[in-house]
This record gives C-alpha cells, sequence and structure tokens, in this order.
C-alpha cells in the first residue's frame, strides 16, 4: 500500500501494562510525527522525527511515553506501565521533508483501551 | 493553553445547504492555517489551507475565509452532501515550524 500504516488496529491492555504501537511511513518521507487523539479533543502533538535528526520529544506527556525510529523508516511508540488516561487514538503521520507546512499524510490510528 | 478555538462541536446540516465551521487563534506567529476531514476509522486528511496574504480560498465547494486582524478563519462547506459527514478540524502553525497545532473539531452531519 502507498499510505501509513499503523498496528496493531485496536489494542486493549491492563494498566500497568507495556504496549509498543508501530508505525510504516510512505516510502521515502524522512519527516514523521506521533500525535495522540482523546475522545472529544484535537490532536495533541507527541514526537517529530526528521531524518537522522535527533527527534523532538518536546510533546511527550511523561517519561513513560518514548519512541524510536529505525533506519529512519519504521517508528514505534512505547508507552510503559498504561494508565486509564492514557487510553486514546495514536495517530502516526511522514511527510515527504520536515516542516508542517508540508503535508502531513495520517495513517488509520491506533485505538488503545486501558483496562 | 488552547491556541486554536473551534466552534461548533457539532453541525446538522440539511443537504444542499452551507456548513461553517469557525476557527480563533492566538499566535500572531501562525502564519499557514490547514483544515483537515476524518471520516470514522480513518486518519485526518488534508482538505484545503490558506495562507494570510489572502482572504479566501475556494477549492470546490470548500471555502476558506480569512480574517487576519480578527485572527479567526472559517470552512464553508457549499451544497453539503451527505458524503461529507465527518470531523473536521482545523489547525494552524508557524513559519518553520513543523508542530500543528489543531482545534478540538467539529463533528458534521448532513441529513438528506
Amino acid at each position: 500500500g502507498a499510505g501509513v500504516s499503523q498496528s496493531p488496529s485496536n489494542k486493549v491492555t491492563e494498566k500497568g501494562k507495556d504496549v509498543e504501537l508501530r508505525c510504516d511511513p510512505i516510502s521515502g518521507h524522512t519527516a514523521l510525527y506521533w500525535y495522540r487523539q482523546s475522545l472529544g479533543q484535537g490532536l495533541e502533538f507527541l514526537i517529530y522525527f526528521q531524518g537522522n535528526s535527533a527527534p523532538d520529544k518536546s510533546g511527550l506527556p511523561s517519561d513513560r511515553f518514548s519512541a524510536e525510529r529505525t533506519g529512519g523508516s519504521v517508528s514505534t511508540l512505547t508507552i510503559q506501565r498504561t494508565q486509564q488516561e492514557d487510553s486514546a487514538v495514536y495517530l502516526c503521520a511522514s511527510s515527504l521533508v520536515g516542516g508542517s507546512v508540508n503535508e502531513q499524510f495520517f495513517g488509520p490510528g491506533t485505538r488503545l483501551t486501558v483496562l | 493553553q488552547q491556541q486554536v478555538k473551534q466552534s461548533p462541536q457539532s453541525l446538522i446540516v440539511q443537504k444542499g445547504g452551507i456548513s461553517i465551521i469557525n476557527c480563533a487563534y492566538e499566535n500572531t506567529a501562525f502564519d499557514y492555517f490547514p483544515w483537515y476531514q476524518q471520516f470514522p476509522g480513518k486518519g485526518p486528511a488534508l482538505l484545503i489551507a490558506i495562507r494570510p496574504d489572502v482572504s479566501e480560498k475556494k477549492e470546490g465547494r470548500f471555502t476558506i475565509s480569512f480574517n487576519k486582524s480578527a485572527k479567526q478563519f472559517s470552512l464553508h462547506i457549499m451544497d453539503s452532501q451527505p458524503g461529507d459527514s465527518a470531523t473536521y478540524f482545523c489547525a494552524a502553525t508557524g513559519a518553520g515550524s513543523y508542530q500543528l497545532t489543531f482545534g478540538k473539531g467539529t463533528k458534521l452531519s448532513v441529513i438528506p
């Protein structure tokens, strides 16, 4: 497929467990973004990767959240010791180059439910 | 601090009518204002965008109106169709930034 893909599409976990969410960006896109979409809220920026540069982690809500991007392509968002307030849809986007005026293409998201 | 305020939260419009969604921003450094459309179970997709050097941009049935002095911009959907039923997000960003600041979204329902 030509679009951004994310897996799993749904994840149900118990409070205190760790989860990993995966994002496959569009081939050739150097910039990758993670957002969180909570019920009734807009999209909240989490983290930004551009090529091999150090990521901008300024949006991560706590040190339980981390993300990596291997080989400039696939990215994994990890949430440790999940809490109920982490329940949300986690969206990944990629763009050809960095800078938000470059169209960001979003994946379908991973719906995380923490029981 | 919510930097982009969007209203209404939900909107019901009859088929053929005009849908209007409004956004207001606070940060005068913002200079790019995109609108995203999101269908259930899908990620948002760029619909239309505007820069503040123009007051209006039209693409098909979709028009953005921009008022720089009031720091407001709006999306107008002409001849609304049931297929337009979706959640719409306004967003804003500043020069050189890669962070989009989103409004909270408007759920539009177009009824036949």
